[in-house]
């Protein structure tokens, strides 16, 4: 069975860069996609973006300036920086599996920009 | 962008009543829709992919219909595990998610 199991800072002051980390237990990122994805009270359920099974990288257009995904194969973790956050980015940020839509998912972590 | 459109926003019901929920896209999603289940602290649960298709250890209770830009998730018989948030999602261009459906009591 799969378990996501993720981590990272979860109060940032605007302008700092979010950092958060996610480790896959009983699969292997080299045979999936991986993604980011938030949820904030206004916004709902928003995409960030994803790195593909090759190490490829999409991202959500909205987004797209100010997001980097990464893999550490070694350590069979993924990972997502955001720059420049502000108070709209505080929200519960996942990590997930899946392309088409999304099976596995992290236990969620709540950010919160403030100053 | 392909905009998903949830309705109702609330669906109020009682256990054992049929729950009805509409997800309409703004463009055609072929069939690549997905419709998850959110309790509150918890991540969000997939249910149905592709449109119809159950998830693993999904309850035959849930099914899912629809193709192009109106969808549907029909609950047969509410169990009172199943009052919960239900979103849609869809994958053609990149993911964008529904606002939700609210199930209560």
């Amino acid at each position: 069975q799969v378990q996501l199991q993720q981590w990272g800072a979860g109060l940032l002051k605007p302008s700092e860069t979010l950092s958060l980390t996610c480790a896959v237990n009983g699969g292997s990122l080299s045979t999936f996609h991986w993604s980011w994805i938030r949820q904030s009270p206004g916004k709902g359920l928003e995409w960030i973006g994803e790195i593909n099974r090759s190490g490829g990288t999409n991202y959500n257009p909205t987004l797209k300036s100010r997001v980097t995904i990464s893999v550490d194969a070694s350590k069979n973790q993924f990972s997502l920086k955001l720059r420049s956050v502000t108070a709209a980015d505080t929200a519960v940020f996942y990590c997930a599996r899946g392309y088409g839509s999304y099976w596995f998912w992290g236990q969620g972590t709540l950010v919160t920009v403030s100053p | 962008e392909i905009v998903l459109t949830q309705s109702p926003a609330t669906l109020s019901l009682s256990p054992g009543d049929r729950a009805t929920l509409s997800c309409r896209a703004s463009q055609s999603v072929t069939s690549y829709l997905a419709w998850y289940q959110q309790k509150p602290g918890q991540a969000p649960r997939l249910l149905i992919y592709e449109a119809s298709i159950r998830a693993s250890g999904i309850p035959a209770r849930f099914s899912g219909s629809g193709s192009g830009t109106d969808f549907t998730l029909t609950i047969s018989s509410l169990e009172p595990e199943d009052f919960a948030v239900y979103y849609c999602q869809q994958r053609t261009n990149w993911p964008t998610f529904g606002g939700g459906t609210k199930v209560e009591i």
